[in-house]
C-alpha cells in the first residue's frame, strides 16, 4: 500500500528566512500535488508535478520532483505572515482509480 | 472557471441519525471522490466512483456508508447511523482523467459534526 510521509509535521519559522517541506512516498508515482489548506478551509492546489525532474515555481514557493528518489520538495524562499497554513503533498496511484494518498501535512507558521 | 460545489457546508446532527452530503461535481468530470479530514488530521480516501459504481473503497468505508449518482449531475454520500468519530470534514472531488495530469478538482468541503 503506497505510503506518503512529510517532515516536518511543525515548523515555525521567521519572516525573510528559507526552509523546505519535504514528501517522500513509498511506491513508483509520477504524480504529485502539493496543497495548501487554510484553518476550517479547502485544499488549494498549488502544483501539479507530473514527471521526474519537474520543477514549478509560484512567487516563494518552488516545489520538485525526484521519482526515482521517490521525494518531492517545497521550497520556501524568504518566507512572509501570508504562508502560515498547512501544507499537504498527495500521491497519486499510477492505476486503477487514480486516487490520492495524503501526507501528514506540514502547519507552517511564519513568525513576523 | 468550473468548480466542484458542496451542500450544506456545515452540517449537525444527532448521533444514529442519517445524513446525506452533497456534491456536484464539475459536468465533464467521469471519476469522483469522497475524501475524509478529521479535524487536524490528514485528508483520507473514502471510495471513488466511475461508471455509475464504486471503483475502490477505504477500510473506513464500511457498510453505514453508500455513494450514489441519482441524476447525472449530483454526486452523494450517505452515512446511514452516524457516530461520533464520523465527525470531521468531508471533501468531494471530481476528474477528467485524460491529458495525463489526472488532477482531481476538490470542493469546499461540508463540515460534520456529531453530537
Amino acid at each position: 500500500e503506497l505510503k506518503v510521509e512529510q517532515n516536518p509535521l511543525f515548523l515555525s519559522m521567521q519572516e525573510g528566512k528559507n526552509y523546505t517541506i519535504y514528501c517522500n512516498y513509498s511506491t513508483t508515482s509520477d504524480r504529485l500535488y502539493w496543497y495548501r489548506q487554510d484553518p476550517g478551509k479547502s485544499l488549494e492546489s498549488l502544483f501539479v508535478l507530473l514527471s521526474n525532474g519537474a520543477v514549478k515555481q509560484e512567487g516563494r514557493l518552488m516545489a520538485s520532483l525526484d521519482t526515482k528518489a521517490r521525494l518531492s520538495t517545497l521550497h520556501i524562499t524568504a518566507a512572509v505572515h501570508d504562508l502560515s497554513a498547512t501544507y499537504f503533498c498527495a500521491v497519486a496511484r499510477p492505476s486503477g482509480t487514480y486516487k490520492y494518498i495524503f501526507g501528514t501535512g506540514t502547519r507552517l507558521k511564519v513568525l513576523a | 472557471e468550473p468548480e466542484v460545489t458542496q451542500t450544506p457546508s456545515h452540517q449537525v446532527t444527532q448521533m444514529g441519525q442519517e445524513v446525506i452530503l452533497r456534491c456536484v461535481p464539475i459536468s465533464n468530470h467521469l471519476y469522483f471522490y469522497w475524501y475524509r479530514q478529521i479535524l487536524g488530521q490528514k485528508v483520507e480516501f473514502l471510495v471513488s466512483f466511475y461508471n455509475n459504481e464504486i471503483s475502490e473503497k477505504s477500510e473506513i468505508f464500511d457498510d453505514q456508508f453508500s455513494v450514489e449518482r441519482p441524476d447525472g449531475s449530483n454526486f452523494t454520500l450517505k452515512i446511514r447511523s452516524t457516530k461520533l468519530e464520523d465527525s470531521a470534514m468531508y471533501f468531494c472531488a471530481s476528474m477528467v482523467a485524460s491529458g495525463g495530469s489526472y488532477e482531481q478538482y476538490f470542493g469546499p468541503g461540508t463540515r460534520l459534526t456529531v453530537t
